[in-house]
Order: C-alpha cells, then sequence, then structure tokens
C-alpha cells in the first residue's frame, strides 16, 4: 500500500492540553500537508510544509518534517474543543499528478 | 466564496442504475481530483484532471468515468454502479500542482 500510516489512531485529550500526531510515509515527497475533517464533511487544508522545511507554524499548529526518517508531526497547542475533529496527513510526490497520498487519520477528541 | 460544489450530497441508488455526481469549483483551478473514501482504507484517488479535456486515471478508476470540459466543472460518472462503489466521495481543486487541495463537502452514495 502506498499509504502513510498515523499514530495515534485514537486520542483523546482536555481542553487546553497539547495534541501530537505522528505521521509516516513511504517515498520521497515534495510537501506534506495536513487535513482536517469534521465527521462526514469534507477536508479542510491546515499547513504545507516543503520538503526542504523542518519546521512551520500556523497559529495554534506547529508541524515537523524529518525526511531522513520520513515522518512529520503535527502538534496543536492549547486545544479546545472545537479542535475535535480527524486530522490526516497527505504527502506529495515529484510526479506532477497532483496526487496526494493520505494517511489513515487520527481521531481527537478534545474533552471541555 | 471561494468553494467547491458536489451534488447530490447523498443519494441511494440501485445496482446499474447510471448516475453522475458533479463538481463544480469558482476559484478557476487548473486541477481538479476525485477521491472515494472508505473506512479503513482511507482516501483514495479516482481520477483527476489537469486542464481542460486532460483527465487520467488515479488509483481506482475501475468503475468510473470523468469529464471536463469546462475548467470549472469535472463530474464523476458511474456508467452501471454496483455495491462496492458504496463510498463517500470527495472532489477537490487546486490552484497549482502540487499544492494545497481545496475540498468539496462530499457526496455520500449507497449502492443497493
Amino acid at each position: 500500500s502506498q499509504q502513510g500510516e498515523e499514530d495515534p489512531q485514537a486520542l483523546s485529550i482536555q481542553e487546553g492540553e497539547n495534541a501530537t500526531m505522528n505521521c509516516s510515509y513511504k517515498t520521497s515527497i515534495n510537501n506534506l500537508q495536513w487535513y482536517r475533517q469534521n465527521s462526514g464533511r469534507g477536508l479542510v487544508h491546515l499547513i504545507l510544509i516543503r520538503s526542504n522545511e523542518r519546521e512551520k507554524h500556523s497559529g495554534r499548529l506547529r508541524v515537523t518534517l524529518d525526511t531522513s526518517k520520513k515522518s512529520s508531526s503535527l502538534l496543536i497547542t492549547a486545544s479546545r474543543a472545537a479542535d475535535t475533529a480527524s486530522y490526516f496527513c497527505a504527502s506529495s510526490g515529484w510526479s506532477n499528478t497532483g496526487k496526494l497520498i493520505f494517511g489513515q487519520g487520527t481521531t481527537l477528541q478534545v474533552k471541555p | 466564496e471561494a468553494q467547491v460544489t458536489q451534488n447530490p450530497r447523498y443519494l441511494i441508488t440501485v445496482t446499474g442504475k447510471k448516475l453522475t455526481v458533479t463538481c463544480s469549483q469558482n476559484m478557476n483551478h487548473e486541477y481538479m481530483s476525485w477521491y472515494r473514501q472508505d473506512p479503513g482504507l482511507g482516501l483514495r484517488q479516482i481520477y483527476y484532471s489537469m486542464n481542460v479535456e486532460v483527465t487520467d486515471k488515479g488509483d481506482v478508476p475501475e468503475g468510473y468515468k470523468v469529464s471536463r470540459k469546462e475548467k470549472r466543472n469535472f463530474p464523476l460518472i458511474l456508467e452501471s454502479p454496483s455495491p462496492n462503489q458504496t463510498s463517500l466521495y470527495f472532489c477537490a481543486s487546486s490552484f497549482q500542482v502540487p499544492g494545497e487541495l481545496f475540498f468539496g463537502e462530499g457526496s455520500r452514495l449507497t449502492v443497493l
């Protein structure tokens, strides 16, 4: 399977805590992206990190990328109940087809 | 408002009855793509289109057709639906390749 893997599959935390999700991918990438999906809804793009970047921030989101380990992590700081959703990493290769290879996702529950 | 619009959002049909899921984007994106999302299998690309009249197969194209006659529209056609095409379908578009994808809200299809 080409799909990436995410860890953990499910995460439950209290509001205010930080949430960390990890992603591994299999092939050389041009960039890696993170998406959020509320139950049964469309995916929403959160952040994109290019292969020559190691860390990127956007608001309460921090993404790291380690191309030597083919892994990435997403950190959500000071979580809120509204952050409850599934989070997917998606790797984009160099083939120029635009295809994203999605991980299986991490389901995050933030308890108020 | 920038968006990708899919219709229908929900559909129950029977085996063999041709159906079309429409997709339209108002962002003047050249790249469009269809994905299906299934439990345990994640998101998999069905077809993609780099521009008008340019389409190509993704990872799971069997049983599907697409067309791209206009830049804004990218319909997904199931000529003879079968129960294994029961899934949640997403249309997505992108300004550049590779880049972030803008997803529609999804079309939940059940084939009996």
